[in-house]
């Protein structure tokens, strides 16, 4: 069973950084593209961050680029949204997404708030 | 950056009814067009992906179509179940973008 399970979200003022984390199991973790994508309260889907599966190349939106790095670790099975500079609008709930976002994690809180 | 238009944003059906969802888009997104469901405090859930493949453990009354800008998802027989919030994504072209979504309401 594919199981994707987002942590490291939390309170955190503006202009502070935080690294979210997603560890995969029931796939070949090294066989997919995975992204992240978020969600404001109460409002739509925003794709932040993908990237290869051997991590060699990633993509962003002007939103996000410049502040936030995705990253994985192949070997332990783990995604990363390294976020920097944050704002009020990144506050969201962040999803890890497989491939062409086929399967998703149940998300992780994000509020950004002094 | 390619626009998706999703319509209507608020639906509204009874129990049997066949449904649509339409999605455009501002250019051609070759068929890489994907269908989530959404209910409250879950993650969205693939129905469809690719326009008409219908996601593994998905029931048959949901069906997708389209080509070129643009796309409809279809519930042919709506149940109790299928009520929450529909988006389309498209994912051709970098920035990969999500409709606004549709709220579906049982009558």
């Amino acid at each position: 069973e594919v199981q994707l399970v987002e942590t490291g979200g939390g309170l955190v003022q503006p202009g502070r950084s935080l690294k979210l984390s997603c560890v995969a199991s029931g796939f070949t973790f090294n066989n997919y593209w995975m992204s992240w994508t978020r969600q404001a309260p109460g409002k739509g889907l925003e794709w932040v961050a993908s990237i290869t599966n051997s991590g060699g190349s990633t993509y962003y939106p002007d939103s996000v680029k410049g502040r936030f790095t995705i990253s994985r670790d192949n070997a332990q099975n783990t995604l990363y949204l390294q976020m920097n500079s944050l704002r009020s609008e990144d506050t969201a709930t962040y999803y890890c997404t497989r491939g062409t976002s086929d399967f998703w994690g149940p998300g992780t809180m994000v509020t950004v708030s002094s | 950056d390619i626009q998706m238009t999703q319509s209507p944003s608020l639906l509204s059906a009874s129990v049997g009814d066949r449904v649509t969802i339409n999605c455009k888009a501002s250019q051609n997104i070759n068929k890489y067009l994907n269908w989530y469901q959404q209910k409250l405090g879950e993650a969205p859930k693939l129905l469809i992906y690719n326009t008409n493949n219908l996601q593994t453990g998905i029931p048959s009354r949901f069906s997708g179509s389209g080509s070129g800008t643009d796309y409809t998802l279809t519930i042919s027989s709506l149940q109790p179940e299928d009520f929450g919030t529909y988006f389309c994504f498209q994912h051709n072209s970098w920035p990969l973008t999500f409709g606004s979504g549709t709220k579906l309401e049982i009558k």
